[in-house]
């Protein structure tokens, strides 16, 4: 069974641009997490979709965005970059909600 | 939420030493996992423990849910085992995601 894939892989940017990335799931699992590793913050929450609506959101400005699609794979969406949002952003799917997720090889953005 | 703090924050050892990774947590631990970030950035599962112990190979793992930890245990170290060590759980309180520690930096020598 293949794993979670994220695309792209890397991805630079200048402030202010926007950018979407997406996470298409193990064959499944209708959860989808995302979070943000930085070398500060270490990994943080962003949001978790199930059935196509958002269950939770972490502690992050409305800048931040997702959706999730009726085959489960989801998108995320970073408006009006800052040079702060540069950081491995991953994704995780788990079969339900609360079960064990399992990670993609993430998304490096990088903004210049 | 929940606070997850792990120990030590860095080890070093010789290839073939046996080290224990701790994970401490302050609330109820119902989901806990254990990953592997490789040198590549992937979180890789080692264990999907909410309680009880279990083995993989030279990784094992114990959970004690009444007193709130969790240990990792790796035996005769490999050099391949070198990386960062995270221990997570769902936050609680309405965001749950996962609530991870700062990690455990692994560096096995040669």
């Amino acid at each position: 069974k293949a794993g979670v894939t994220q695309t792209p892989r890397y991805l630079i940017k200048t402030r202010g641009q926007q950018v979407t990335l997406s996470c298409s799931p193990i064959s499944g699992h209708r959860s989808v997490s995302w979070y943000q590793q930085t070398p500060g913050q270490g990994l943080q929450f962003l949001f978790e979709y199930f059935s196509e609506t958002q269950r939770n959101k972490g502690n992050f400005p409305g800048r931040f965005s997702g959706r999730q699609f009726s085959n489960s794979r989801s998108e995320m969406n970073v408006s009006t970059l800052e040079l702060g949002d540069s950081a491995l952003y991953l994704c995780a799917s788990s079969l339900q909600v609360l079960n064990e997720q399992f990670f993609g090889p993430g998304t490096r953005l990088t903004v210049l | 939420g929940i606070q997850v703090e792990q120990s030590p924050p860095d080890l070093i050892l010789q290839e073939g030493a046996n080290s224990t990774l701790r994970c401490n947590f302050s609330d109820s631990v119902n989901n806990l996992q254990w990953f592997h970030q490789n040198p590549w950035g992937q979180l890789i599962n080692l264990f999907y423990i909410p309680s009880g112990t279990k083995q993989n190979g030279r990784l094992s793992a114990t959970t004690v849910a009444t007193e709130r930890y969790s240990l990792l245990y790796i035996s005769s170290s490999q050099t391949t085992d070198s990386g960062v060590y995270f221990c997570a759980e769902y936050s609680g309180g309405g965001a749950d995601g996962l609530t991870f520690g700062k990690g455990t930096h692994l560096i096995i020598q040669p």
